[in-house]
């Protein structure tokens, strides 16, 4: 089955804990991208990368970091995790840049 | 417009009845104008991309026009059911993204459908 696969689907931690929630995908597609929900915000971009070695920011990209070794994952690193980054986040995946995003199912971060 | 937005924020229907939705978008350099469904505790599932002036594109009950020199994307659902429940997201490429990997999402319209 096609499919973007994000773990953990839940996770709590402590500030400052280093975390990183993994993405896969199993389509073959280029392009790659992390958002955050929040409430009365809408998805806003964290990072997104358009081939194995090319990642850029978003339009959120403060204290996170992306990396992008191979097609099929896209990893998203929060190195000191902080309150303000409680959020659910959401990978997702497109073979072209104007074809539709397959979107994971969403890992819903607390930071205490 | 300088950002992606969505009217109304919200709506409540009858089933039964039709409804539309509208998405603004900036119409310099456009680029693709994307339209999502996101229902609750689920992940946000493509309906239409829709990239060419004048474009229709339909699924089932649902539809989209396009009109990339004023700005504008119209979503319709014909004949509303329950099922239909759900945030109907748009989403476009920024002039000053700089590139076309940066799809900017509107805050979405949530729909509700009552018997």
């Amino acid at each position: 089955e096609a499919q973007v696969t994000q773990n953990p689907r839940y996770l709590i931690t402590v500030t400052g804990k280093k975390l990183t929630v993994t993405c896969s995908q199993n389509m073959n597609h280029e392009y790659m991208s992390w958002y955050r929900q929040d409430p009365g915000l809408g998805l806003r971009q964290i990072y997104y990368s358009m081939n194995v070695e090319v990642t850029d920011k978003g339009d959120v990209p403060e204290g996170y970091k992306v990396s992008r070794k191979e097609k099929r994952n896209f990893p998203l690193i929060l190195e000191s995790p902080s309150p303000n980054q409680t959020s659910l986040y959401f990978c997702a995946s497109s073979y072209t840049v104007a074809g539709g995003y397959t979107f994971g199912s969403g890992t819903r971060l607390t930071v205490v | 417009i300088l950002n992606v937005e969505q009217s109304p924020q919200s709506l409540h229907v009858q089933e039964g009845d039709s409804t539309n939705f509208t998405c603004s978008f900036p119409s310099s350099n456009f680029y693709a104008l994307h339209w999502y469904r996101w229902e609750t505790a689920k992940s946000p599932e493509a309906l239409f991309v829709m990239t060419l002036n004048g474009d229709e594109k339909k699924k089932g009950r649902i539809s989209a026009t396009l009109n990339t020199k004023e700005g504008y994307s119209y979503l319709y659902i014909k004949g509303s059911q329950p099922e239909d429940s759900a945030t109907y997201l748009c989403a476009s490429i920024l002039p000053a993204a700089g590139t076309a990997s940066k799809l900017t999402f509107g805050t979405g319209t949530r729909l509700q459908v009552t018997l």
